[in-house]
């Protein structure tokens, strides 16, 4: 289906263990963004991307890693994952001012 | 510090009335701004955007205004439904050649039956 997908949808991890969220979208946007939602703070920039091997930091990006090998995926790991990044987060793309969002992954860190 | 600020989390709006959502904001270096409205478990969906060169951009009942000189913007829903119920960010980018946003905290409208 066309659109930007994330996977998975749900998560629920434990303190200290890798996580990878994953983001699809197949309008071949060159920007790509990771934003992460938590009740009193709004939607946050964590990395956002430009086009494929480019990558920057956002407002909140200790903590995660992301990679950008193929213009359409946008992963974002969780090296050790402590119990403050639990929220929910969502990826975006972007060819020009409009960003669309895909649907979220709630993610849990036990 | 919050670039952009929903001061009012929530709001409570009759069905067929005007709801007027607002959005502040400190830098006078954004240059474009956006709606977003969201409904729980999905993502925010694009609403509406304006330019900093506008005052002004409609879209059906959708109408956002800015005012630059006091770094405000709002979004107006007229007549109000009850499906437009959901959280509303404002978001606003630099010009600084990049697609980044900042976003506000949100703004939960109800719009009663």
């Amino acid at each position: 289906d066309a659109g930007i997908t994330q996977s998975p949808r749900y998560k629920i991890t434990e303190t200290g263990r890798q996580v990878t969220l994953m983001c699809h979208q197949t309008w071949s946007h060159s920007y790509m963004f990771w934003y992460r939602q938590d009740l009193g703070h709004g939607l946050r920039l964590i990395y956002y991307s430009a086009a494929a091997d480019i990558t920057d930091k956002g407002e909140v990006p200790d903590g995660y890693v992301v990679s950008r090998s193929k213009t359409e995926n946008f992963p974002l790991t969780l090296e050790s994952a402590t119990r403050s990044q639990t929220s929910v987060y969502f990826c975006a793309s972007s060819e020009d001012e409009t960003q669309y969002f895909g649907p979220g992954t709630r993610l849990t860190v036990l | 510090d919050q670039q952009v600020k929903q001061n009012s989390p929530s709001l409570s709006v009759q069905e067929g009335r005007i709801s007027i959502l607002n959005c502040d904001y400190t830098n006078s270096m954004f240059d474009y701004f956006l709606w977003y409205k969201k409904y729980p478990a999905e993502g925010p969906t694009f609403l509406i955007s304006i330019s900093s060169i506008k005052d002004k951009n409609e879209d059906g009942r959708f109408t956002v205004f800015l005012n630059k000189s006091a770094k405000h913007l709002s979004l107006h829903i007229v007549p109000s439904q009850p499906g437009d119920s959901a959280v509303y960010f404002c978001a606003a980018k630099l010009t600084s050649g990049t697609y980044k946003y900042i976003f506000g905290t949100g703004t939960r409208l109800k719009v009663l039956a």
